[in-house]
């Protein structure tokens, strides 16, 4: 069964560095969406992504975030200048249409800034 | 803005015992979707059981089953014969029509005890 996958698994870097997550989302799915979720918090909505756009974004997803698709088959979420508050661990999600109605997630990558 | 609430942060129930889970959500939309995930400690989100709203017969899949009232709008998840990997964080979720996010309760920790 197709799988969302996401590396590194686990991320470390120093406050102030930039990172870059990667995903793959399955296939022949159109829309991607970021997640994140801080230890022992809910999972909170970061961007959704249709298009080569962002489709919606929350308030958490400020100037120090970027998505892209760059190669049609890897979906990146970016921190710029990383603060010790980003530490999370971080979901990719895909869709198939917007006819249907489950996203499937990945694994996760924890992100630990120091 | 639609908000879930999940009031019960953890729950221990016996191996082979049924368990409920309790979700209550706020929307103003007439047709949405209502998810179950189960985080186990490996962290990645695993869709247990899925609820469109207009249909009124309550979904099931094998030992999951949800309660689902509509005019309440509650969404409590039945774990019946709990199993010892049942163990793990469930998190109630909704997401209203088109491509949206998804909008996550803040989940409930449950130990099956052997």
């Amino acid at each position: 069964e197709p799988e969302v996958t996401q590396t590194p698994s686990h991320q470390v870097t120093q406050m102030g560095q930039e990172v870059i997550l990667r995903c793959v989302p399955i296939s022949n799915h159109l829309y991607f969406y970021w997640y994140r979720q801080i230890l022992g918090q809910k999972v909170e909505f970061l961007v959704s992504f249709y298009n080569n756009e962002i489709s919606e974004k929350s308030e958490i997803f400020d100037d120090q975030f970027s998505v892209e698709r760059p190669d049609g088959s890897n979906f990146t979420l970016k921190i710029r200048s990383t603060k010790l508050e980003d530490s999370a661990m971080y979901f990719c999600a895909s869709l198939p249409t917007v006819s249907t109605d489950t996203q499937y997630f990945g694994p996760g990558t924890r992100l630990t800034v120091l | 803005a639609q908000t879930v609430t999940q009031s019960q942060p953890e729950m221990s129930v016996q191996e082979a015992e049924t368990v409920t889970l309790s979700c209550t959500y706020d929307t103003s939309e007439s047709n949405y979707y209502l998810f179950w995930y189960k985080q186990p400690p490996s962290r990645q989100m695993i869709l247990v059981i899925r609820q469109e709203a207009y249909k009124q017969q309550n979904a099931t899949e094998n030992r999951f089953s949800v309660n689902f009232q509509k005019a309440a709008k509650s969404f409590s998840l039945k774990i019946s014969d709990s199993q010892l990997g049942d163990t793990a964080m469930y998190f109630c979720a909704f997401r209203g029509q088109g491509a949206q996010k998804l909008v996550f309760g803040q989940g409930t920790r449950l130990t099956i005890n052997p």
